[in-house]
């Protein structure tokens, strides 16, 4: 079965860290770009960061340019978002999602999200 | 960055009938509009790649058009399973931005 499975959600103070895991299965995750997408409480989708499939190249979002590292082991099939000094405005379930380039580079697989509460 | 405006930001239609809802871009991105749906509480479900391509195991019902700034969205024949948010977003530069989303209720 084709599927993405986040973890490592949680309640953490302002200012502190976590790591998001994603967990691909059912594909070859090795040639795909991955993807991390935020959705605060009631609101919309807001893209976060992509990376490239090797991991050489990655893009941020500016609201966590410099906070945020996207990252990848293609051995463990797995993609990773650390994020330091959280804030508030954070809070939000991530997902992760597959980029298939042959489909205009939609997102076609997601995860089921896991939830970041930024909260003192 | 490229801005995605969707309208309207809710609707509510009645069974079987056809719904239309529009996405413009801030600036051309040729055909790089895709379509999702949200259910509350689920992960987003690609619905539309390319604007007019039915992703596989999706409804014909769904059917997509536009190039350049402006898309839309048709659903004929709507069906109860039909509820929830749809949105779209540009996949033609980096960020990948979404449109704020069309909340879409069943009468």
């Amino acid at each position: 079965e084709v599927q993405l499975v986040e973890s490592g959600g949680g309640l953490v103070q302002p200012g502190g860290s976590l790591r998001l895991s994603c967990a691909a299965s059912g594909f070859t995750f090795n040639t795909d770009w991955m993807h991390w997408v935020r959705q605060a409480p009631g609101k919309g989708l807001v893209w976060v960061s992509r990376i490239n499939s090797d991991g050489s190249s990655t893009n941020y979002a500016d609201s966590v340019k410099g906070r945020f590292t996207i990252s990848r082991d293609n051995a463990k099939n797995t993609l990773y978002l650390q994020m330091n000094s959280l804030r508030a405005e954070d809070t939000a379930v991530y997902y992760c999602a597959r980029a298939v380039a042959v489909s205009a580079r939609a997102f076609d697989i997601w995860g089921q999200g896991t939830m970041v509460t930024v909260s003192s | 960055d490229i801005q995605m405006t969707q309208s309207p930001s809710s609707l509510s239609a009645s069974v079987g009938d056809r719904v239309t809802i529009t996405c413009r871009a801030s600036q051309t991105i040729s055909n790089y509009l895709n379509w999702y749906q949200q259910k509350p509480g689920k992960a987003p479900k690609l619905l539309m790649y390319a604007a007019s391509t039915l992703q596989s195991g999706v409804p014909s019902r769904f059917s997509g058009s536009g190039s350049g700034t402006d898309f839309t969205l048709t659903i004929s024949n709507l069906q109860p399973e039909d509820f929830g948010t749809y949105c779209c977003q540009q996949t033609y530069s980096t960020p990948r931005t979404f449109g704020q989303g069309t909340k879409l209720e069943i009468k």
